[in-house]
């Protein structure tokens, strides 16, 4: 069964406004991270934003946040402001906590193309 | 400047080649990881290297084999590899704190890759 689903193949949104991607997750574990990631079209993995389970404030870094909604099981990230280098392909992925054995794997969902307009 | 560093960024092959991939971090972090993804994919894990000893091999063929000769270096050695091997690696590192709450210290921090082309 699919962990992680990310159900917007491509995106688009024009510069300086806000943009929600979204993912949903799926574990029985009371302890995991969740995590975005960037990756241009150079292939670079960049590290966004995380939310642990226990965390009861959502996160923040700069224009990024993530709507974290435990109940839902969904942890959206929000960019506010595009910019034109905001482009790129975006990952949700989850670490699972140690009853699940996989502690050490992260699990991307499929990921969603970002285009900003100009 | 990314913290992880790989070596070479692109990589063309036969299909009768011996060649390494390489991949060095100096972040301390003991935790070390191969993935590879194809063209419009998720990365998908191949390996694990946890305190220098693998931990997770993902059922990967024996033409792919990993080496982590210390805590800042991680190998993949190729060897008759397939066209449909080509694709995209991704070598990461993290802290590896197996603890129950999740800290910024289990973030993977990736390196830009090596492209590979299997001919």
């Amino acid at each position: 069964a699919q962990k992680i689903t990310q159900t917007q193949p491509g995106m688009f949104v024009q510069e300086k406004e806000a943009v929600t991607l979204d993912c949903t997750y799926d574990t029985s574990d009371q302890s995991y991270g969740l995590f975005w990631y960037k990756q241009p079209s150079s292939g670079e993995m960049i590290f966004l934003i995380y939310q642990g389970s226990y965390d009861e404030q959502n996160a923040t870094e700069g224009r990024y946040s993530l709507n974290f909604q435990k109940a839902r099981k969904s942890a959206n990230l929000v960019i506010s402001a595009s910019q034109l280098g905001d482009s790129a392909m975006y990952f949700c992925a989850m670490r699972e906590g140690i009853s699940s054995g996989s502690a050490r794997q992260l699990t991307f969902g499929s990921g969603t193309q970002l285009t900003v307009l100009p | 400047d990314t913290e992880v560093t790989q070596t070479p960024k692109h990589l063309v092959m036969g299909m009768t080649n011996k060649k390494s991939l390489k991949c060095e971090q100096h972040m301390g972090h003991r935790a070390m990881y191969w993935y590879k993804q194809k063209a419009k994919k998720p990365p998908e894990l191949m390996f694990v290297y946890s305190y220098e000893k693998l931990s997770i091999n993902e059922s990967v063929p024996s033409r792919f084999s990993p080496e982590c000769p210390n805590s800042s270096l991680l190998n993949l050695h190729l060897h008759a590899l397939q066209p449909e091997d080509s694709a995209l690696y991704l070598c990461a590192s993290s802290q590896d704190r197996l603890v129950d709450h999740f800290s910024g210290a289990n973030v993977l921090t990736f390196g830009a890759g090596s492209r590979l082309t299997v001919l």
